[in-house]
């Protein structure tokens, strides 16, 4: 079946740090992948995606690049704000079309942002 | 225009009650998905509605849950007699209606999330 693994979190960094979180999936075919963000009390939502081998997806300054020989899609920014402090999801969608509401997604990983 | 709203936020329930989360979907969106993410998991899908009708079930547990999506009012998750393996942080999304290439999983809007915790 198909997996989503993501770097384990709390990652805590200072203001303009540069920015990693790693996400490796497993999958049938050829998935669509995704970055979510979800900030404190609110819903997750779509940062960035990419759908096919080495589209790059990109959105408020934060990248991430689709992979396919190493099956990952891991997420960078060159300079952290506080306001970036946040769970990031990483997800897949194997499905093309109608079916790709099934995301599966990886843990999320907590991000905090220091002045 | 307010996104999709989930209530409660957090709901304790002890076992053998039931549980009902609700969630309104965006304005002008017409399918409603429940998702539900257990402690150190991913969040998972568990089935996707449209009003009157549940196109897909697959990820819903063969007992104790079901869903709805009437035509007024907002979607319901339902958990009869709940266990404590039930307490998770239970999402709804929607989506518009479905054209062509902007169906699906690049336009799902979730909400915040419902947690529930089994006493």
């Amino acid at each position: 079946g198909n997996s989503v693994t993501q770097m384990e979190g709390p990652v805590t960094l200072s203001e303009e740090a540069f920015l990693t979180i790693n996400c490796t999936y497993t999958a049938t075919g050829y998935p669509s992948l995704f970055w979510y963000v979800q900030y404190p009390g609110e819903g997750l939502q779509l940062l960035l995606k990419a759908t096919k081998a080495d589209d790059k997806g990109s959105n408020k300054g934060f990248e991430a690049t689709y992979r396919k020989e190493t099956t990952s899609f891991h997420l960078e920014k060159g300079s952290v704000q506080v306001s970036d402090s946040a769970v990031y999801f990483c997800a897949l969608s194997d499905r093309s079309g109608a079916g790709s509401y099934q995301l599966t997604f990886g843990k999320g990983t907590k991000l905090s942002v220091i002045p | 225009n307010a996104g999709v709203m989930q209530n409660p936020r957090h709901l304790v329930r002890r076992r053998g009650q039931e549980a009902r989360l609700r969630c309104s979907p965006m304005k002008g969106h017409s399918h409603v998905y429940w998702y539900r993410q257990l402690p150190e998991e991913g969040l998972k899908f568990m089935v996707y509605l449209q009003k009157e009708n549940i196109i897909d079930e697959s990820g819903m547990p063969k007992e104790r849950f079901s869903a709805e999506f009437p035509k007024e009012g907002p979607s319901i998750l339902r958990i009869q007699q709940v266990v404590r393996g039930d307490s998770a942080a239970y999402f709804c999304a929607s989506s518009p209606p479905a054209q062509g290439k902007a169906s699906g999983a690049n336009v799902l809007t979730f909400g915040a999330g419902s947690r529930l915790t089994v006493l």
